[in-house]
């Protein structure tokens, strides 16, 4: 069974920055590109990031863009999201979520919240 | 880029059918798969439709998805609903970048 376990989430300050990690298991994680989508409170689904199997292709949404770096550890099976300058706008429940296919996503991790507050 | 468009919320009766819509606002919906997430409340997503008609393993077939070229938009069709659809349902496409549907919110009463 796929299972993937986001966490690292937490409160932080505007300007600050956190880790989340995502944790896979029941399939073979390096052969899969990975994805970060999120959700703010009461909001819809926002892609954030995407990484090939390889790390050989990265890509961002703008609104992350300079500011959060994602990465991969394929002997880990582990996805991470490392964010900085943190601002109110990016708080979230932060998904990780495989590759489908297509360009979907699936399947989807519980999600980790992450909450930029003074 | 494109935006898809949802409706914000759809209701129906137990045991009817309901469609959900999501129009592509520029580009061919054609172009590119449209996939359909499920998302219970306090739950985390769940992919319903891929590939704009293919089920995973475990979704009933009383799920659906379907593109129409001359309205440029995507459907997810429910029938037989039960209490347990009720959910928001996001469209999600592909055009140099991911994108989601704002959501429409399906109430079954």
């Amino acid at each position: 069974e796929v299972q993937l376990v986001e966490s690292g989430g937490g409160l932080v300050k505007p300007g600050g920055s956190l880790r989340l990690s995502c944790a896979a298991s029941g399939f073979t994680f390096s052969s899969y590109s990975m994805n970060w989508v999120r959700q703010a409170p009461g909001k819809g689904l926002e892609w954030v990031s995407s990484i090939s199997s390889s790390s050989s292709y990265i890509y961002y949404a703008d609104s992350v863009k300079g500011r959060f770096t994602i990465s991969r550890d394929n002997a880990k099976n582990s996805l991470y999201l490392q964010m900085n300058s943190l601002r109110a706008e990016d708080t979230a429940v932060y998904y990780c979520a495989r590759d489908l296919g297509a360009f979907g996503f699936g399947p989807w991790g519980q999600g980790t919240l992450v909450t930029v507050s003074s | 880029n494109f935006m898809l468009t949802q409706p914000h919320s759809v209701s129906e009766s137990p045991g009817k059918t309901v469609t959900i819509s999501c129009t592509r606002s520029s580009g061919s919906i054609a172009s590119n798969y449209v996939q359909w997430y499920q998302q219970r409340p306090g739950s985390a997503p769940t992919t319903v439709i891929y590939e704009d008609n293919q089920r995973p393993s475990g979704v009933p077939d009383r799920f659906s998805g379907s593109i129409d070229s001359s309205s440029n938009s995507a459907s997810l069709t429910i029938s037989g609903l039960k209490t347990e659809d009720e959910a928001d349902y996001y469209c999600q496409s592909y055009d140099s970048s991911w994108v989601f549907g704002g959501g429409t919110k399906l109430t079954v009463l």
